[in-house]
């Protein structure tokens, strides 16, 4: 069974720092790899995804995630936050192209001034 | 502006009460979804439709009775719930069942008094 595990319910950081999302997953087959952000009284994004291509994906708004298979980890980076970037931010895989979704329980990302 | 709608945004409604969820589609995609989003859990995949055809209820209480009448719309119609039902409902679609990209509305936010 296919699992999602984003350590840390909140991570916040200064304006200007480097944002960093942890995703850890549990799959016993190549999986897809997806993150998804999620601004408040919105509905989800689709930042980046990974579908067994190149290992570095460039997501929008500056954001990229590296799938190491050997972490069994697909971590999310930006170099430099910005205020806009405050939200709730969803890891998710799946087995499959187009296959069921399972989600992490999401991080709540906060940008301090 | 998203190409996925939902009506109405805000709901409450007692546990006696019949209501309606909304869902609308203006990309020309063929499948559909219902997800629920409760405070600090993961999302959870509630039902797929693909050509208008559930392909997945995922053990969904009776209280929940989808509709899908056509691959634009979608609705979530509920009656007798009950408090821990409060939540949010999304929807998504996606080109179809298998194209692993989907996009989301911005939800209903359900309270059940």
């Amino acid at each position: 069974a296919q699992s999602v595990t984003q350590l840390g319910s909140h991570v916040s950081v200064s304006e200007g720092a480097l944002v960093l999302l942890r995703c850890n997953y549990s799959s016993s087959v190549p999986p897809y790899l997806f993150w998804y952000v999620q601004y408040p009284n919105q509905g989800l994004q689709l930042l980046l995804k990974y579908t067994s291509a190149a290992t570095l994906v460039k997501g929008i708004n500056g954001f990229e995630a590296e799938f190491k298979k050997s972490e069994t980890s697909f971590h999310l980076t930006k170099p430099s936050a910005h205020m806009s970037d405050a939200a709730e931010y969803f890891c998710a895989v799946s087995e499959r192209q187009g296959g069921k979704l399972i989600f992490g329980q999401g991080t709540e990302l906060s940008v301090k001034p | 502006e998203t190409g996925v709608t939902q009506t109405p945004r805000h709901l409450v409604m007692g546990m006696t009460n019949k209501k309606s969820l909304k869902c609308e589609q203006h990309l020309g995609h063929n499948a559909m979804y219902w997800y629920k989003q409760s405070a600090k859990k993961p999302l959870e995949l509630m039902f797929v439709y693909n050509f208008k055809e559930q392909t997945e209820n995922n053990s969904v209480p009776s209280r929940f009775s989808p509709e899908c009448p056509n691959s634009s719309h979608l609705f979530l119609h509920l009656h007798t719930l009950q408090p821990e039902d409060s939540a949010l409902y999304l929807c998504a679609s996606s080109q179809d069942k298998t194209s692993g990209r989907e996009f989301f509305g911005p939800g209903t936010r359900l309270t059940v008094l």
